[in-house]
């Protein structure tokens, strides 16, 4: 099984609908991030978690909220999917007892907004 | 800010030649430095990682690294390139004491043709 599980692992929906991402480990990590990634512009931070009752926007917070319900788990939701959110998102954690900043990955969930 | 910068889009190499994969970055304060592969429909796996030390680093796959703090730059290479090498490669950047986050290029696509 995998050490970072992500659900769905495709999805597409309509523009305004809700829409949540889930993403679980099993790696016993405080910190969890979500990222996307579009095509040429690398992956993109999107909110990060360091431990259940820390929350930190990233780098492109707008049109997105997550919430961490324990430390296995931390979820992204969109409130109202529009087109340009169409993206591979992927869902990561760190162990901050290494101070190295090293990433691990889930699989990605690839979200279509129409 | 920290940013990375990857200059191709894409890197053609036939099977059995040497590859490189170019990476430049610009920080305030040491770097420590991460390669990333991803493969089709999967999360990005670690590859190798630069924090201190050798300049040359070893990683997974038969891959390495050469960081030049001079040049601010830290490519990848291998000495002898598979089919199976093709995918999508990330460079990323982190400043120790600056939040832990990772920053990534926009990716390199490596072609190794038979």
């Amino acid at each position: 099984d995998a050490d970072v599980t992500q659900t769905p692992r495709n999805r597409i929906t309509k523009t305004g609908k809700r829409i949540m991402l889930e993403c679980s480990q099993t790696k016993g990590h405080d910190r969890m991030y979500w990222y996307r990634q579009d095509p040429g512009l690398g992956l993109r931070l999107i909110y990060y978690s360091f431990d259940v009752k820390d929350i930190n926007k990233g780098e492109i917070s707008d049109g997105y909220s997550v919430s961490r319900q324990a430390q296995a788990k931390f979820s992204l939701s969109l409130e109202s999917a529009i087109p340009n959110q169409t993206a591979l998102y992927f869902c990561a954690t760190s162990d901050p007892g290494t101070n190295t900043g090293e990433l691990f990955f889930g699989e990605g969930s690839r979200l279509t907004v129409l | 800010a920290q940013s990375v910068a990857q200059p191709e889009d894409q890197v053609n190499v036939a099977e059995g030649n040497p590859l490189t994969v170019k990476c430049t970055y610009s920080v305030s304060g040491n770097p420590y430095l991460f390669w990333y592969v991803q493969y089709p429909n999967r999360g990005l796996q670690f590859l190798l990682k630069y924090i201190t030390g050798d300049n040359l680093v070893k990683g997974s796959y038969g891959f390495e690294a050469e960081f030049n703090k001079s040049q601010t730059s830290f490519h990848l290479k291998k000495p002898s390139a598979l089919v199976s090498d093709s995918a999508l490669y990330f460079c990323a950047v982190r400043v120790p004491n600056a939040g832990n986050m990772l920053t990534f290029g926009g990716g390199t696509r490596l072609m190794v043709k038979p």
